[in-house]
């Protein structure tokens, strides 16, 4: 398997600029979770997902950020509009229930805002 | 979910045993250890988890107290490329599906 797949692995915007990030779950994993990291908050969960439908999004910071899940197999956290805080590596993992605490993490896409 | 505590950092020699310590103290009857590693500028990697009894996989062994209150992770012979942060979480309690990382700590092996 090739393990979660992120894109793009990089990306450098200018604030107010839409930017869109996509992920890719193993194949057969039901839970899909997106992380952010930065230096100042550590690894925090954003939102995620069970068989394609949003559990939990109470860590998504404001309305600027949305997420979707159209499919078993692809996701999207979307910003909109970009601000330079927003500059972080996003991390997407999935898992499979009932053995969800076991995340599978992608390579993560580091977002760059000027 | 319960919290944990970890040294900010510590140092190993290569070959040698890396033993990593955990507290969780608060720790529900329910809940698991899990482990997690985080080499840089990479994606976090899952190791092991327990939740009572020791295990041991491929990668490392995990011993957790007969209170269930601290646990300690052990990589057995350690190499360069274990050099990561790694993180206890316990989890597992409230059927939410989160982990949460805290700082956890900064294993650097040495030559």
């Amino acid at each position: 398997d090739a393990g979660v797949i992120q894109s793009p692995r990089h990306e450098v915007t200018e604030m107010g600029q839409e930017v869109t990030l996509r992920c890719k779950p193993i194949s057969g994993h039901d839970y899909l979770f997106w992380y952010r990291q930065t230096m100042m908050r550590g690894l925090e969960l954003l939102i995620y997902f069970n068989n394609n439908v949003p559990i939990d999004d109470s860590g998504m910071p404001e309305d600027r950020f949305s997420a979707k899940m159209p499919n078993a197999s692809f996701s999207t956290l979307k910003i909109q509009p970009s601000e330079p805080r927003d500059s972080a590596v996003y991390f997407c993992a999935s898992s499979m229930g009932p053995e969800r605490d076991t995340q599978y993490f992608g390579p993560g896409t580091r977002l760059t805002v000027l | 979910d319960a919290k944990t505590t970890q040294p900010p950092s510590m140092d190993c020699a290569e070959g040698r045993a890396a033993n990593l310590p955990c507290n969780h103290s608060t720790i529900s009857g329910n809940e698991y250890v899990y482990w997690y590693r985080q080499i840089h500028s990479q994606g976090p990697q899952y190791i092991i988890h327990g939740l009572k009894n020791n295990e041991t996989n491929e990668m490392a062994s995990l011993i957790i107290t007969e209170d269930r209150k601290s646990s300690t992770l052990i990589l057995p012979h350690a190499t360069l490329r274990d050099t990561a942060v790694y993180y206890c979480i316990v989890a597992g309690s409230s059927n939410t599906g989160k982990l949460i990382f805290g700082q956890g700590t900064t294993l650097q092996v040495k030559p």
